[in-house]
Parts: C-alpha cells; structure tokens; sequence
C-alpha cells in the first residue's frame, strides 16, 4: 500500500506552546489530506480536511484557529496545535488517499504539561 | 458527522476460533474499508470493499459489502495471537471524500 509519513511519533509540551505536526505521502501525490484525533479506547474522530493549495475545512466542534492546518505542497500537511492546553493531549493521525483508500500515518502522540 | 454502529464492542475468545465483526449506517456508503490498529501506532488497511455484495478475502480476513451498501461484515478465520488489537470499520460516502470510522471492536485472543 500507499505510504505515509507522519512526524513527530511523539512530543511534550508545555501549556502555550504551539506545536507542529507534519503528514507527508511519501510515494504518492495527494491533494487532500485528513486529520484525526483519538482518545484512549476510541476511535478516530475527523477533526478536518486538508486542501492542498486552498483552506482546510473543519468538522463541526473544530476550531480552526486552534488546530492550523497548511497543505503546502502534494505530499505535505502540517497541523499546528496552538497555545496548547493540557486537555488538547491526544493521539492526531492524518491519512491520505492516493485512491479509494485512505491510508495511515504512524500517528503523533502529543502531551501537554 | 456520521454514525457507524460497530459490533461487537469487544471480544474474547481462544486461539483457533473464528470471529466476525460488523458495522451498520444509515447512510449509504460507496467505499467501504477495514482497519486494524495496534496501540500507539496508527490504522492499517486490511481489506477494502468497491461494490455492494462484494466479499473479498486477505488471508485468513474475508470482508462482504452489504447489499443494501449501509453495511459490512468481517471475518477472521482461524484466529491467532498476533491478530489482537482493534478493528475499525469505515465508510467513505462519495469517492475522494471523507472517510467515518466505526467505533472499534477490541479483539482479545487467548493462546
């Protein structure tokens, strides 16, 4: 299959910080791009759409100003988690879709202290 | 966004025996696929699914797209221990648009 490339694996923060997280489609050109967010024992919860060139657009209860996404180029995305607060610590996982199907990056484990 | 109602929540159940797990919409899908996630990594595709009525296997995976194209079914014959962890379920409505996941089925295999 298809793949993604998803970094950091992992990163700590402190509260206010702003932190980066990048998707890349390693072997393949994709013009959209979606994130995800998942609490423990959940699933994966659509946080918004990433459109190369243009904006992303944002589930309902997502805001945008918090979560920044830029889709740069065909095989980048960054999701940027600003002023980041202790209850944004979560798992993010961006997907790609060369095709009919999405496939995965490794996901991004962030903690906020 | 979308629901999908997937069963069972959990499982436990002993090497060799076979499971099935299913996910149910309201919503007419056209692109069904499944995952299997293992903890702190991120989903892996198992099988994807193009057409209602479509059954197709991967190794000891069989998947079927329902009929009615709201809901699919999955299959591991055979289990083992390396197939534990959760299995997701997700539909895509239109082709290259989103995807919504099931809630997951926790898979608890004992040697």
């Amino acid at each position: 299959g298809a793949v993604v490339s998803q970094h950091p694996s992992w990163v700590i923060c402190k509260s206010g910080t702003s932190v980066k997280i990048e998707c890349r489609s390693l072997d393949f050109q994709a013009t959209t791009m979606f994130w995800y967010r998942q609490f423990p024992k959940q699933s994966l919860m659509l946080m918004a759409t990433s459109n190369e060139g243009s904006k992303a657009t944002y589930e309902q209860g997502v805001e945008k100003d918090k979560f920044l996404i830029n889709h740069a180029s065909l095989t980048l995305s960054t999701l940027t988690v600003t002023s980041a607060h202790p209850e944004d610590s979560s798992f993010y996982i961006c997907s790609a879709t060369p095709g009919f199907e999405a496939f995965f990056g490794q996901g991004t484990r962030l903690t906020v202290v | 966004g979308q629901q999908l109602n997937q069963s069972p929540q959990s499982m436990f159940i002993q090497e060799g025996e076979d499971v099935s797990m299913n996910c149910t919409s309201s919503s007419i899908f056209n692109t069904w696929l499944w995952y299997k996630q293992d903890p702190g990594e991120g989903p892996v595709l198992l099988i994807a699914l193009y057409k209602a009525g479509e059954l197709t296997s991967n190794g000891r995976l069989t998947a079927q797209f329902g009929i009615t194209r709201k809901d699919s079914f999955l299959n591991i014959s055979a289990s083992i221990p390396s197939d534990v962890g959760i299995y997701f379920c997700a539909g895509q409505l239109n082709n290259f648009n989103k995807f919504y996941f099931g809630s997951g089925t926790k898979l608890n295999v004992k040697p």
